[in-house]
């Protein structure tokens, strides 16, 4: 079946536009993550939905960032007043959410280029 | 916090096994996780093992697993040009949301 998708595959905007991410999960897969991949850092979680439980949201680096999750299914996600440091490649995963062995499927990522 | 640390390159040549090492802080993970990053494309789940396991075999590679010192390696015997790639190591944070992964081991093997 389809894996995770996500779009745009690139993004190139100015400092201080706003910007939106999608990300299309694996359809019936409960779990949706957001992680950034930064040069030299590495991946640093962002977000977690998880059915219609509250987010995680301790790995948001600031309020300019935010993530909703409609229906269960697709999710946005928004970074506000984007800045240079803000670029970096935004990698979506989804999981069937079970307890033990979570399996995470990543999508190809969104490049994002501040400029 | 969790945090997972590992070297950032190793070159070998074709034909010979590449060991990638990592170190973990956080010991309530019950999977620790490999991925592999082939250039241009997504993460792709490489192999795992369960906490209470030592070692775990799968075709070429091969997964060690010390609890004690909390390190982790992942060996690729007969290492091909095709697996040049970045591979990271992984572990799931303490509240079971995320994972958290080093900052990857890029594999370089040449012909």
């Amino acid at each position: 079946g389809a894996g995770v998708s996500q779009s745009p595959s690139n993004k190139v905007t100015e400092k201080g536009k706003d910007v939106e991410l999608r990300c299309d999960p694996i359809s019936g897969h409960t779990a949706l993550y957001w992680y950034r991949q930064s040069l030299g850092q590495g991946l640093e979680f962002l977000i977690y939905f998880q059915g219609n439980s509250a987010p995680d949201k301790s790995g948001l680096p600031s309020d300019r960032f935010s993530a909703e999750r409609t229906g269960g299914s697709v999710s946005t996600l928004t970074i506000q007043r984007t800045q240079q440091e803000d670029s970096a490649v935004y990698l979506c995963a989804s999981s069937d959410g079970l307890a033990g062995l979570d399996t995470q499927y990543f999508g190809p990522g969104t490049r994002l280029t501040v400029l | 916090g969790e945090d997972v640390e590992q070297s950032l390159f190793l070159s070998v040549r074709e034909g010979d096994s590449s060991v990638i090492n990592c170190t973990y802080t956080d010991s309530s993970s019950t999977y620790l996780y490999w991925y592999k990053q082939e250039p241009g494309a997504g993460l792709q789940l490489l192999t795992y093992i369960f906490s209470n396991m030592d070692m775990k075999q799968d075709q070429r590679l091969t997964v060690l697993l010390n609890k004690k010192d909390k390190h982790l390696s992942l060996r690729i015997a007969d290492t091909q040009t095709g697996d040049s790639a970045i591979y990271f190591c992984a572990e799931a944070n303490q509240a079971g949301t995320a994972l958290i992964f080093g900052k990857g081991t890029t594999l370089s093997v040449s012909s």
